[in-house]
């Protein structure tokens, strides 16, 4: 069974771009979320969808959001880059909401 | 709010010997699992062990064991036998079981190093 896909794995942008990020979860998993790891802040959860719906959101600003598509896959958008975003973004799948996560390897994103 | 607290931002280890992790939470839920994750230098979150609230009995994979205090909300892990390969950050994360919400909280965590 492949695990959790996320790309790319590695990502320069400049400020003021804006950067999409792609999370293929475990086949059968109909729940992705995502979460920001920065050294500062530590891992913080930014958005869950399970069925295209949004079903919880961190405390992010609108510049973040996300979809899910039908075939589970989800994406994350950041507009607007600011060199705070600069972090590891970290995809999780889980079979339904509320079970355990599975990650996949992240995308480091660097905003110059 | 949930919370989750891990004290020991630093460890370290000689091979072969045993090292507990330590960690506590707060919740107002009924339901919740319990996990340790570790992050090796790839990045790479990987599951540890997980603990079910409502089971008594403590988790136990291979080397890896938890000491679940639900009434002192504690949740510590001991590696047994440590070995190199488990230096890595190591975060401990609840998440409530079933419910419509079902993100993870984590701790800070902390950085392991199995010394030879």
């Amino acid at each position: 069974k492949a695990g959790v896909t996320q790309t790319p794995r590695y990502l320069i942008k400049t400020r003021g771009q804006q950067v999409t990020l792609s999370c293929s979860p475990i086949s059968g998993h109909r729940s992705v979320s995502w979460y920001q790891q920065t050294p500062g802040q530590g891992l913080q959860f930014l958005f869950e969808y399970f069925s295209e719906t949004q079903r919880n959101k961190g405390n992010f600003p609108g510049r973040f959001s996300g979809r899910q598509f039908s075939n589970s896959r989800s994406e994350m958008n950041v507009s607007t880059l600011e060199l705070g975003d600069s972090a590891l973004y970290l995809c999780a799948s889980h079979r339904v909401v509320g079970t355990e996560a599975f990650f996949g390897q992240g995308t480091r994103l660097t905003v110059v | 709010a949930q919370t989750v607290t891990q004290s020991q931002p630093e460890m370290s280890v000689q091979e072969a010997e045993t090292v507990t992790l330590s960690c506590t939470y707060d919740t107002s839920e009924s339901n919740y699992y319990l996990f340790w994750y570790k992050q090796p230098p790839s990045r790479q979150m990987i599951l540890v062990i997980r603990q079910e609230a409502y089971k008594q009995q403590n988790a136990t994979e291979n080397r890896f064991s938890v000491n679940f205090q639900k009434a002192a909300k504690s949740f510590s892990l001991k590696i047994s036998d440590s070995q190199l390969g488990d230096t890595a950050m190591y975060f401990c994360a609840s998440l409530n079981y079933g419910g419509s919400q079902g993100n993870l909280i984590f701790g800070k965590g902390t950085k392991l190093s199995v010394k030879p």
